[in-house]
């Protein structure tokens, strides 16, 4: 297994400019959950599906747009990127029911100017 | 809404002696669960060890054991024996759980405590 993959590793972006952030696992995963972390802080979450067709927000969805046609993939979509959107952003999944931990993938980091 | 605070921003630890890393925590939910991450300076995180809000006993994993403290809401990391390799950012999450102990994925971070491990 690949386990959680995300591309791409590094983006720069200009201000205004929109992109999808890639995010795939091959577990079966039902949950899948995007987070960012900026410098000195945990993670936040954006959005998180609990299965194809579902998702929902989180604690700091406002700028970005997520969508779940397959249970592998879980793309975050920036609509219109904003310096305040500079950041890792962390794609992660879990299966349920059951008390595993999620998995993280490597991360992707994003510059906005 | 769920609240987990990590007091120390950094700890120093000489090699082969234990640390312990502080985690409280607010919830209002009956059911819960306890996750400790290591994010070395790489950058992934990883999982080392979790605890459930029912759980009777503290969870081990190797040297890492995590302190459940329930009615003081804390649920602190003690590493035993440390590696120069344990230096790294630590960070303390939980998620709200139904009383079968599944999830809907969501996870609350603290803000983390960064580890240094001297020689």
């Amino acid at each position: 297994n690949a386990g959680v993959t995300q591309t791409p590793k590094f983006q720069v972006l200009k201000t205004g400019q929109s992109m999808t952030l890639q995010c795939a696992q091959d577990m079966n995963h039902e949950y899948m959950s995007w987070y960012r972390q900026d410098p000195g802080m945990g993670l936040r979450l954006i959005h998180y599906s609990v299965g194809a067709g579902i998702t929902d927000q989180g604690e700091v969805p406002n700028g970005y747009n997520v969508s779940r046609s397959t249970t592998e993939d879980f793309p975050l979509r920036l609509l219109s990127a904003a310096p305040s959107q500079t950041s890792v952003y962390f794609c992660a999944s879990s299966y349920s029911p059951g008390r595993e931990t999620q998995y993280f993938g490597p991360g992707t980091r994003l510059l906005v100017l | 809404a769920q609240k987990i605070t990590q007091t120390q921003p950094g700890m120093f630890v000489q090699e082969k002696e234990a640390v312990t890393l502080d985690c409280t925590y607010d919830t209002s939910d009956p059911s819960y669960g306890l996750f400790w991450y290591k994010q070395p300076s790489s950058g992934e995180m990883i999982f080392l060890i979790y605890q459930g809000s029912y759980d009777q006993q503290n969870a081990t994993e190797g040297r890492y054991s995590l302190n459940f403290q329930k009615a003081r809401k804390s649920a602190n990391l003690v590493i035993s024996a440390s590696q120069l390799g344990d230096s790294a950012m630590y960070f303390c999450a939980m998620r709200e759980e139904n009383a079968g102990g599944t999830s809907y994925g969501k996870l609350t971070f603290g803000q983390g405590t960064i580890l240094t491990v001297h020689p």
